[in-house]
């Protein structure tokens, strides 16, 4: 059963650190978003790609945030310096392009700053 | 611009018990809806979309989905609730002339089944 993988699940760093998080896609997928959940503002769209090129990032800290695919297998989500109040969850998920196709979800790297 | 409100933050019901799972929408266009569950640790994962046709859609676990344009809405329901679907439920709605391939997810509503 083909799945969204991300790495690592969990992450503590201090403030001030850099922080990457992987993300594999499901093979054949050409759209990868990264979000990020917080009890206090659900799911937030941080950055999205298609065909690897960044449609939206628009939802990032641009100071602190950066995204990237360096190829189809994969993508990052950098943050440098890292805050407390980034400590969330984030998930990538990828989809097929179609409009009406659903979104697959990893299961998340829960990052908590120090 | 495109938003989803799921106006309950959680949701009681009895295990047996029917149970709805309210979400209204606002696109300019004809939208593009969907159910997403997440159960605690995990990604969220798809239960069932709503692009065309039959209002009455069918998904994952037994769930089923209503649209109802004239509402606006797309209530999740289920005949006889279990324990499992304990979870967190997120509507999310995609707007086919909005140029953009987002999604736009609601605030999620938390159902608890009761034993």
């Amino acid at each position: 059963d083909a799945r969204v993988t991300q790495t690592p699940r969990h992450k503590v760093t201090e403030m001030g650190q850099e922080v990457t998080m992987r993300c594999q896609p499901i093979l054949g997928h050409n759209t990868v978003f990264w979000y990020r959940q917080t009890m206090m503002q659900g799911l937030e769209l941080l950055a999205y790609f298609r065909n690897r090129a960044p449609l939206d990032d628009s939802g990032m800290p641009k100071d602190r945030f950066s995204a990237e695919m360096p190829d189809a297998t994969l993508a990052t989500l950098k943050i440098q310096p890292s805050e407390p109040r980034d400590s969330a969850v984030y998930f990538c998920a990828s989809g097929l392009g179609g409009i009406n196709s659903p979104l697959h979800f990893g299961n998340g790297t829960r990052l908590t700053v120090t | 611009a495109q938003s989803v409100a799921q106006p309950e933050d959680q949701v009681n019901v009895a295990e047996g018990n029917p149970l709805t799972v309210k979400c209204t929408y606002s696109v300019s266009g004809n939208p593009y809806l969907f159910w997403y569950v997440q159960y605690p640790n995990r990604g969220l994962q798809f239960l069932l979309k709503y692009i065309t046709g039959d209002n009455l859609v069918k998904g994952s676990y037994g769930f089923e989905a209503e649209f109802n344009k004239s509402q606006t809405s797309f209530h999740l329901k289920k005949p006889s609730a279990l324990v499992s679907d304990s979870a967190l439920y997120f509507c999310a709605v995609r707007d086919p002339t909005s140029g953009t391939y987002k999604y736009i997810f609601g605030t999620g509503t938390r159902l608890k089944v009761l034993a």
